[in-house]
């Protein structure tokens, strides 16, 4: 069974940074792609930075690039998101989603159920 | 970026009866050298995270019942539920996965009449 369990979200002041983790099992990690997608409360959904388990290639959103950094642990069967710079839109509960293949270019299968993060002062 | 838009923004459905929901895309989404549209629908229900429905714009997932179906090509894709159940009642997007970013629609809200 495929799961998926992100953690690392909380309360941060506008500038800081976190480290949100997602901690994957039921599936051979390394070889699909991994996403990150957020949702401001009572919002809808934002892909925000994809990980490719085919070649390692990494997308981000126009909204995050030069302060968001995904990478993954193949060894740890983690994915990670590395949120610098962060500001207040960055609030959300931001979910970890396996694609269905290795390429990039592939619908998110399963999804977890979320960390918030909070940026305020 | 391809830009995602979704009709109407909430409908409210008798129970038995069938709901449509539309979603289009600002460029085709299409790849000519698959012939796949390259377009997933997701159902959110309160407290909840997505869960798959459709992909490739018609193909279900497995587990979904088939009361779900997707259909469309290009930019013009439709969500049909055939005989709305009271599980159904959920927000339903549209993404699509062609180009970077992979753009969501804003969402449609799905009630009982």
């Amino acid at each position: 069974e495929v799961q998926l369990l992100e953690s690392g979200g909380g309360l941060v002041q506008p500038g800081g940074s976190l480290r949100l983790s997602c901690a994957a099992s039921g599936f051979t990690f390394s070889t699909y792609a991994m996403s990150w997608v957020r949702q401001a409360p009572g919002k809808g959904l934002e892909w925000v930075s994809a990980i490719c388990g085919d070649d390692g290639s990494t997308y981000y959103a126009d909204s995050v690039k030069g302060r968001f950094t995904i990478s993954r642990d193949n060894s740890k069967n983690t994915l990670y998101l590395q949120m610098n710079s962060l500001r207040a839109e960055d609030t959300a509960l931001y979910y970890c989603a396996k694609s269905s293949g290795g390429s990039c270019y592939s619908v998110s299968h399963y999804w977890g159920q979320g960390t918030l993060v909070t940026v305020s002062s | 970026d391809i830009v995602m838009t979704q009709s109407p923004d909430s409908l409210a459905v008798s129970l038995g009866e069938r709901a449509t929901i539309n979603c289009k895309s600002s460029q085709s989404v299409l790849y000519s050298s698959n012939n796949k549209n390259y377009l997933g629908w997701y159902q959110q229900k309160p407290g909840q995270p997505p869960k798959l429905l459709i992909y490739w714009a018609s193909t279900r997932e497995s587990g979904v019942p088939d009361r779900f179906s997707g259909s469309g090509s290009g930019t013009d894709f439709t969500l049909t539920i055939s005989s709305l159940q009271a599980e159904d009642v959920a927000v339903y997007y549209c993404q699509q996965y062609y180009n970077i970013p992979f753009t969501f629609g804003p969402g449609t809200k799905v009630d009982i009449k």
